[in-house]
């Protein structure tokens, strides 16, 4: 049964400061790891997608890598603001899970200005 | 488009009656999918939908769940009789027809359920 780790499970940080959120996975038969954000109350957006066959993928202040082999994943958020304050959840679809997505428990972020 | 459209938003029941969560996905999106998310368990797949056939509902807890989809454009999740501890966030999501293991999912703002 495939099982989703997010750690730290919170981080607080300054305004302006780089940081890496880590998700690790324990069925490295995944067909895709993805990134997404929850904002209180809302539901969850989805922020990055990386396939199976990919190392990393970037979009805006956000960079994302996986290393299959090893089950790990991280979220690197650039010249962090307030605005990036949410809940980040890592999910991956593999096969001995029926394609179906896991979830970790995520990381809350607050950054303070 | 206007995204995934739950209602309600907010839902206060007694225990024993029927609560019916409604889902419109994004049109043209083949796949759909229930999501419960609680304090205790995270987030938590329910059933999912391809082309308003149900493909898995091994994560519907017990038989007091049932969801339907009758048409491409609604589903429905039905718990009867509640129970508090069906109180939680439940969400819809839908994605196109890649599959869910290639296409990103997109989510609704959830229902917030609450069992007294």
């Amino acid at each position: 049964k495939q099982e989703v780790t997010q750690i730290p499970a919170a981080l607080s940080v300054p305004e302006g400061e780089n940081l890496v959120l880590n998700c690790s996975f324990t069925d490295s038969a995944i067909y895709n790891l993805q990134w997404f954000r929850q904002d209180p109350g809302k539901g969850l957006t989805s922020l990055l997608l990386i396939q199976s066959s990919q190392r990393e993928q970037t979009s805006g202040r956000l960079n994302a890598s996986l290393d299959k082999s090893s089950g790990r994943s991280t979220l690197y958020i650039a010249a962090s603001q307030p605005g990036d304050s949410a809940t980040y959840l890592c999910a991956v679809s593999a096969e001995t899970s029926g394609s179906r997505l896991t979830f970790g428990e995520g990381t809350q972020l607050t950054v303070n200005p | 488009d206007a995204g995934v459209i739950q209602s309600p938003r907010h839902e206060v029941t007694e225990m024993g009656q029927e609560v019916t969560l409604r889902c419109k996905p994004i049109s043209g999106h083949d796949y759909l999918f229930w999501y419960r998310q609680t304090m205790m368990r995270g987030l938590e797949l329910l059933i999912y939908f391809n082309n308003n056939v149900p493909i898995d509902d091994s994560g519907m807890p017990e038989d007091r769940f049932s969801a339907k989809m009758p048409n491409a454009s609604f589903s429905t999740l039905k718990i009867q009789p509640s129970e508090p501890r069906d109180s939680a966030v439940y969400f819809c999501a839908s994605s196109l027809w890649g599959g869910i293991g290639i296409e990103t999912q997109y989510f609704g703002p959830g229902t917030r359920l609450l069992v007294l």
